[in-house]
């Protein structure tokens, strides 16, 4: 079936680059997403990307994305104290229907 | 912006119970979704809904269901609460298929 696997934790210090990996397995998906999880929130969308792209860059945010070797990445360039939070991957897989496949997420800690 | 709001932010209940979790949404969205978060395990999905009235399981429906009687709304309920359904329970929209997903704040369920 589908699956989404991450690392469950990643430590920096504040001003270095953060970079988080995230594996697929279904090829199908169209979209790929980074949601953002503050301590006592919801999920939010940080950012996502298309399948036919390599990369896609947003002020801090950089998204790589290795179709072949089904990788996404996401740095964050020039870590924060509030960038501290867990971090999901996620695709949309087509297989029964539209669903969203959660990794387990990453905890980002930075430390000042 | 989107609001997803569930109805408890905490909730504690007792072996056996009957538990409901309301979710509104105020966007009109077509889909909603409910998950279940457990450390080291990310989002699992418990029930989806395409549309008013209708509901799909997810990958852990077992002890739960789901009720849509109205397209705003998508309530989760547990028949009889078990220990092992102690979890955060994340609600979630989106437009259709394929699109991102808003979130709610969670419901953090405790059953004793």
């Amino acid at each position: 079936g589908e699956d989404v696997e991450q690392s469950l934790f990643l430590s920096v210090r504040e001003g270095d680059s953060s970079v988080i990996n995230c594996t697929y397995t279904d090829s199908s998906s169209t979209y790929l997403y980074w949601y953002k999880q503050e301590p006592g929130a919801g999920l939010q969308l940080l950012t996502y990307i298309f399948s036919n792209m390599d990369m896609k860059q947003d002020q801090r945010l950089t998204v790589l994305l290795n179709k072949k070797d089904k990788h996404l990445s996401l740095r964050i360039a020039d870590t924060q104290t509030g960038d501290s939070a867990i971090y999901f991957c996620a695709e949309i897989s087509n297989t029964g229907g539209f669903k969203t496949i959660f990794g387990a997420g990453t905890r980002l800690f930075v430390k000042a | 912006d989107v609001k997803v709001t569930q109805s408890s932010r905490y909730l504690v209940k007792r072996t056996g119970e009957k538990v409901f979790l309301e979710c509104v949404q105020d966007m009109d969205h077509e889909n909603m979704f409910w998950y279940r978060q457990d450390p080291g395990l990310g989002l699992r999905l418990i029930y989806f809904s395409y549309d008013v009235k209708m509901k799909e399981k997810g990958d852990i429906p077992e002890g739960y269901s789901v009720s849509r009687e109205k397209k705003e709304r998508f309530s989760l309920i547990l028949e009889s609460a078990s220990t092992n359904q102690t979890s955060m329970y994340l609600c979630a929209s989106s437009l259709s298929g394929n699109e991102k997903l808003f979130f709610g704040s969670g419901t953090q369920l405790s059953v004793l």
